[in-house]
C-alpha cells in the first residue's frame, strides 16, 4: 500500500506568489517523521524541511513551511514568494518509528514563471 | 556539502554483465543507503547499511547486493544487469542528527542495453 501520496504531478506558479504542494501519508505508528526534498534539473536531492509527528508547531525554514495537519494525515509544503530557482521536482518522504528508512512519494514538478 | 561521491557518474552496460557502483563518504556516518529513481516511482530503497558489514534489504532489493567493508564505502552490485535496472541510482547518508535526515550523493545514471 502506498504510504506517501503526492496527487499533483505538476504545478505552475507565478514568481513572487505562494504555492502549496500537497502530501498525504498513511501510517499506524504514532512516531514518524516527514521530510521534503527538492530535486532541480541538475539532479541532486536537496533536503528542505522536517516535521516530527510529536512536534506541536509547524516547521519553517526560510521561505519553506510545512502545513502539518495530523488528523488529516497531510504534510503540505508551502513555498512563499516563489522564485525562478524554485522550479524543480519536490518529493515528500516519511520515516516510520525508529527506522531510518525513508518512503518517498512520486513527486510534484513545480514550474515558476515570470 | 555532505561529502558524498558516487562513481561512476554515468555507465552504459550490456544485459548480463556485472556492475558495481561505489558510494564514498568523508563524514564517517554510520548509516548509508542506496536508492533507485524511476519516472512515476519517486525514490525507492534498495539496500541500506547501519555499520561496517551490517546491511539489510529495502523495498526493491531483488537483483542487487551490497557490501560495506569500511565505514566510508558502500558498494552496490548488480550481479547480472537487466534492462529493468536501467535507472538513476542515489546513495545517501544518515545525518546522525535528531532528525536523521538523509543527504544524497550526485547520482549515477546506469543504462543497461
Amino acid at each position: 500500500a502506498q504510504k506517501i501520496t503526492q496527487t499533483q504531478p505538476g504545478m505552475f506558479v507565478q514568481e513572487k506568489e505562494a504555492v502549496t504542494l500537497d502530501c498525504t501519508y498513511d501510517t499506524s505508528d504514532p512516531s514518524y517523521g516527514l521530510f521534503w526534498y527538492k530535486q532541480p534539473s541538475s539532479g541532486e536531492m536537496i533536503f528542505l524541511i522536517y516535521q516530527g509527528s510529536y512536534d506541536q508547531q509547524n516547521a519553517t525554514e526560510g521561505r519553506y513551511s510545512l502545513n502539518f495537519q495530523k488528523a488529516r494525515k497531510s504534510a503540505n509544503l508551502v513555498i512563499s514568494a516563489s522564485q525562478l530557482g524554485d522550479s524543480a521536482m519536490y518529493f515528500c518522504a516519511m520515516r516510520e518509528g525508529n527506522t531510518d528508512k525513508l518512503i518517498f512519494g512520486t513527486g510534484t514538478r513545480l514550474q515558476v514563471f515570470p | 556539502d555532505a561529502g558524498i561521491t558516487q562513481s561512476p557518474r554515468h555507465k552504459v552496460t550490456e544485459t548480463g554483465t556485472p556492475v558495481t557502483l561505489r558510494c564514498h563518504q568523508t563524514e564517517n556516518h554510520r548509516y548509508m543507503y542506496w536508492y533507485r529513481q524511476d519516472p512515476g516511482h519517486g525514490l525507492r530503497l534498495i539496500h541500506y547499511s547501519y555499520g561496517v558489514k551490517d546491511t539489510d534489504k529495502g523495498e526493491v532489493s531483488d537483483g542487487y547486493s551490497v557490501s560495506r567493508s569500511k565505514t566510508e564505502d558502500f558498494l552496490l552490485t548488480l550481479e547480472s544487469a537487466t534492462s529493468s535496472q536501467t535507472s538513476v541510482y542515489f546513495c545517501a547518508i544518515g545525518a546522525g542528527t535528531v532528525y536523521n535526515e538523509q543527504f544524497f550523493g550526485p547520482g549515477t545514471r546506469l543504462t543497461v542495453l
